[in-house]
């Protein structure tokens, strides 16, 4: 089974600091997902990674798989960035994506 | 180009009552999956389906939860009976193609209250 870590829990944050949330897990995956969800909001999906790094805007995904380890960064935050950040693996025996805690993410302008 | 559709937004139900959650995944999509957020919990898989087919149901509870994914209309997640432990919301992705390693574009969601 796999056990999906995310840190930190709560994370508040000026206006314009680079943003990092850390993900890690303890099984071999076929791919881990970092998704958004605003307070009774939907679920949009940021990215899908297996190797390497993507980058979108002012996001940027990377996975290590040696270290089973994916960080989640924002780069000159905004405060329509607050949102919950949640990483998810899909593979490890399971058919669903196994989910992290999230990340409350707080801008402060 | 509409996205993955899912209705009631919000469903209100009396304990004893049943609770129809419905999902119509994107254009093309024949794969469905359902999961469940409890209040200050994170997100849990419940079903995986294919048109008529329910594929891995290991997230289920056992009892007065069922899914359907028919050969025509939505998938409908079935909770007979809820209980206030079943308030909670739920939220349903779709998916192209089968493999572990393919997007999973989500819904907004049902948030179900139960009186």
């Amino acid at each position: 089974k796999n056990e999906v870590e995310q840190s930190p829990q709560n994370l508040t944050a000026q206006e314009g600091e680079f943003i990092t949330i850390n993900c890690s897990y303890s099984v071999g995956i076929s791919a881990l997902h970092w998704l958004q969800q605003h307070p009774g909001g939907g679920i949009v999906s940021l990215f899908m990674l297996s190797s390497g790094k993507k980058k979108h805007g002012r996001l940027i995904a990377t996975i290590n798989i040696q270290e089973k380890h994916s960080s989640l960064h924002i780069t000159a935050s905004h405060p329509r960035d607050s949102a919950v950040y949640i990483c998810a693996a899909s593979g490890g025996g399971a058919d669903g994506l196994t989910f992290g805690k999230g990340t409350h993410l707080i801008i402060q302008p | 180009n509409a996205g993955v559709m899912q209705n009631p937004r919000h469903l209100v139900r009396r304990r004893g009552q049943e609770a129809r959650l419905r999902c119509s995944p994107m254009k093309g999509h024949s794969h469905v999956y359902w999961y469940r957020q409890l209040p200050e919990e994170g997100l849990k898989f419940m079903v995986y389906l294919q048109k008529e087919n329910i594929i891995d149901e290991s997230g289920m509870p056992k009892e007065r939860f069922s899914a359907e994914f028919p050969k025509e209309g939505p998938s409908i997640l079935r909770i007979q009976q809820v209980v206030r432990g079943d308030s909670a919301a739920y939220f349903c992705a779709s998916s192209l193609r089968t493999g572990r390693d393919q997007p999973q574009h989500f819904g907004d969601g049902t948030r179900l209250s139960i009186l």
